[in-house]
């Protein structure tokens, strides 16, 4: 069966340092890959989808990035992370398009 | 970004209560998800529709794929304690999910 790993679980962080999330998915190959972030209490906003290694579409302008070195893996990234960068950040899959996203248990970021 | 309108933002109910909850967009969707979140993790998948009108039952819990395309229903029957938690619709037309603003459900004994 399909799983998908994220870490770390939690995360705090000061401002202005670098991040690196990483997420992982086992039992399936090429699987549609996403980062989503959630606010306290609120809806998921998508970060970046991946439909492939190397494809990188983002969603919305910031201060991160994603990569996707590897066909199961998704990295999320930033080079100085700002307080506004607190937040949950769910890695999700899919087998493709229209097809039910399946979400990791996330990592809960605290920038300082 | 887009969302879906979830509605209501939150319901406190007794246990053993049935549950109703919608989502309502102007766009037209091909596929109608509904989430459940338990606290500090990440939302889990309850059903999946993929057709207008379709009716879908996972245990106590029934969905509807709106017949215009731009809404669906859940209902929970006999609420339990467990079933505390957010509950989140989402629309998919591509690839993305477009997510509902949530409904918070509290079950009281």
């Amino acid at each position: 069966s399909q799983t998908i790993h994220q870490w770390p679980a939690t995360l705090v962080q000061p401002v202005g340092s670098p991040l690196s999330l990483e997420c992982t998915v086992e039992g399936t190959s090429n699987p549609n890959l996403y980062w989503y972030r959630q606010a306290a209490g609120r809806g998921l906003q998508l970060l970046f989808y991946s439909v492939g290694i190397g494809q990188i579409s983002s969603e919305v302008p910031q201060n991160l990035s994603a990569s996707r070195p590897q066909d199961r893996q998704f990295i999320l990234s930033s080079k100085k992370l700002l307080l506004s960068d607190s937040g949950f950040y769910l890695c999700a899959w899919s087998t493709g398009s229209n097809q039910p996203q399946h979400f990791g248990d996330g990592t809960r970021l605290s920038i300082l | 970004g887009q969302q879906l309108n979830q509605s209501p933002q939150s319901m406190f109910i007794q246990e053993g209560e049935d549950v109703s909850m919608n989502c309502t967009s102007s766009s037209i969707f091909n596929t109608w998800l509904w989430y459940k979140q338990d606290p500090g993790e990440g939302p889990v998948l309850l059903i999946a529709l993929y057709k207008a009108g379709e009716l879908t039952s996972n245990g106590r819990l029934t969905a509807q794929f709106g017949i215009t395309r731009k809404d669906s229903f859940l209902n929970i029957s006999a609420s339990i304690p467990s079933d505390v938690g957010i509950y989140f619709c989402a629309g998919d037309n591509t690839d993305k999910l477009i997510f509902g603003t949530g409904t918070r459900l509290q079950v009281f004994p």
